[in-house]
């Protein structure tokens, strides 16, 4: 069964600060991993997707990566905001779509 | 921008009712989902559907759960006789192949 985690649970920075999110999994026989955005009370805004035969995806100030050998990705924020305080969750593809619990991102003016 | 959408987006029913969430997937996909989270847990997963069947489901799908694609447009679940429990957001998301995954905005649904 995929467990996936991610560390740390909650993040607090302030604004400019670049960072890093880690996610782990414990299956490496992945199609694809996906990263989304949760504001509180809405749904799921996905941010970058990664298919199992690329290790790096970017759109923005966003960087993913994925080593599927060691079961890892993480996310990389450039120059955070106050706008990108939410929590980011991590989801691994294999015959479903399994999610972490997330990152409670805070960006600090 | 091609969406999913979901309705009603908050629905408050007494325990034992049935209910019935909808879902518009995005036009041209293929593989459609349904999730749920409980206020302040992970998101969970309930349901896949493929070619008019489902393909998996989860330990959380048991006999009050049941899913169904009417036509070629609404994916819809139903529960048969809700449960506290069954407090939780319901998102369904669509996909074309194994692409990108692609989420509706939630249904709240609040057993009381």
């Amino acid at each position: 069964k995929q467990e996936v985690t991610q560390i740390p649970a909650a993040l607090s920075v302030p604004e400019g600060e670049n960072l890093v999110l880690n996610c782990s999994f414990t299956d490496s026989a992945i199609y694809n991993l996906q990263w989304f955005r949760q504001d509180p009370g809405k749904g799921l805004t996905s941010l970058l997707l990664i298919q199992s035969s690329q290790r790096e995806q970017t759109s923005g100030r966003l960087n993913a990566s994925l080593d599927k050998s060691s079961g890892r990705s993480t996310l990389y924020i450039a120059a955070s905001q106050p706008g990108d305080s939410a929590t980011y969750l991590c989801a691994v593809i294999s015959s479903r779509l399994t999610f972490g619990e997330g990152t409670q991102l805070t960006v600090n003016p | 921008e091609p969406e999913v959408t979901q309705t009603p987006s908050h629905q408050v029913t007494q325990m034992g009712q049935e209910v019935i969430l909808r879902c518009v997937p995005i036009s041209n996909h293929l593989y459609f989902y349904w999730y749920r989270q409980i206020l302040g847990q992970k998101v969970e997963f309930l349901v896949s559907f493929y070619n008019n069947e489902i393909s998996e489901k989860s330990e959380i799908f048991d006999d009050q759960f049941s899913v169904e694609r009417p036509d070629g447009s609404n994916f819809t679940l139903k529960i048969r006789s809700t449960k506290l429990e069954d407090s939780a957001m319901y998102f369904c998301a669509s996909r074309k192949g194994a692409g990108e995954l692609f989420f509706g905005e939630g249904s709240r649904l609040t057993v009381l």
